[in-house]
């Protein structure tokens, strides 16, 4: 079974700071790890994925995340916080048949 | 190229009462997948469809919700009857291969509320 671990169901940054969302993974075999992110009242659109290729995995909007294999994390950071950030963050981990199970989420709030 | 496409967008029913929600996914994505994401949780997977055939349902509860991909293409979930605990958000998303490693494109969703 795989599972994923979001710590801090709510995180605010000041505009220009360091974004830092955590996720730990489990999982029996090697994963396939995704951040999507969920703005007000739309769907989930993806930010990155790891898929066993480079650890640094860069994505859209500026935002990127590390493989660590003996932390089990894939944590996201973004070097500096814009308003539009604001939103909420996903954790996913990908199953062999594509089958997504995702973490409870982070809230970003950017504060002026 | 259009995104993954969902009606109605919001929905409200009485409870015992029956709903639907319609996808049509993005042209050409052989996998289809119905999320159900409850207020402050993620989204939980609900079915799998690889073209017409069902991949995995194995948390779909069977006895009040169905769900059907005809031809292949446009797909129909439904509740029936439906309870106050299936108010949620229903996302329905696509994806080109099916395999751990792919992209899936989400829909805006549809939002229950059953009173």
């Amino acid at each position: 079974a795989q599972s994923v671990t979001q710590l801090g169901s709510h995180v605010s940054v000041s505009e220009g700071a360091l974004v830092l969302l955590r996720c730990n993974y489990s999982s029996s075999v090697p994963p396939y790890l995704f951040w999507y992110v969920q703005y007000p009242n739309q769907g989930l659109q993806l930010l990155l994925k790891y898929t066993s290729a480079a650890t640094l995995v860069k994505g859209i909007n500026g935002f990127e995340a590390e493989f660590k294999k003996s932390e089990t994390s894939f944590h996201l950071t973004k070097p500096s916080a814009h308003m539009s950030d604001a939103a909420e963050y996903f954790c996913a981990v990908s199953g062999s048949r594509g089958q997504l199970t995702f973490g409870s989420g982070t809230q970003l709030t950017v504060l002026p | 190229e259009a995104g993954v496409a969902q009606s109605p967008r919001y929905k409200i029913i009485e409870k015992r009462q029956s709903v639907a929600f319609w996808c049509n996914p993005i042209s050409g994505h052989a996998t289809l997948y119905w999320y159900q994401q409850i207020l402050g949780q993620g989204p939980k997977l609900l079915i799998q469809f690889q073209n017409n055939g069902v991949v995995d349902d194995s948390q779909l509860p069977k006895d009040r919700f169905s769900a059907e991909r005809l031809k292949g293409v446009d797909s129909t979930l439904k509740i029936q009857p439906a309870k106050l605990e299936d108010s949620a958000v229903y996302l329905c998303a696509s994806g080109t291969t099916g395999a751990g490693t792919d992209t899936q494109y989400f829909g805006p969703g549809t939002r229950l509320t059953v009173l």
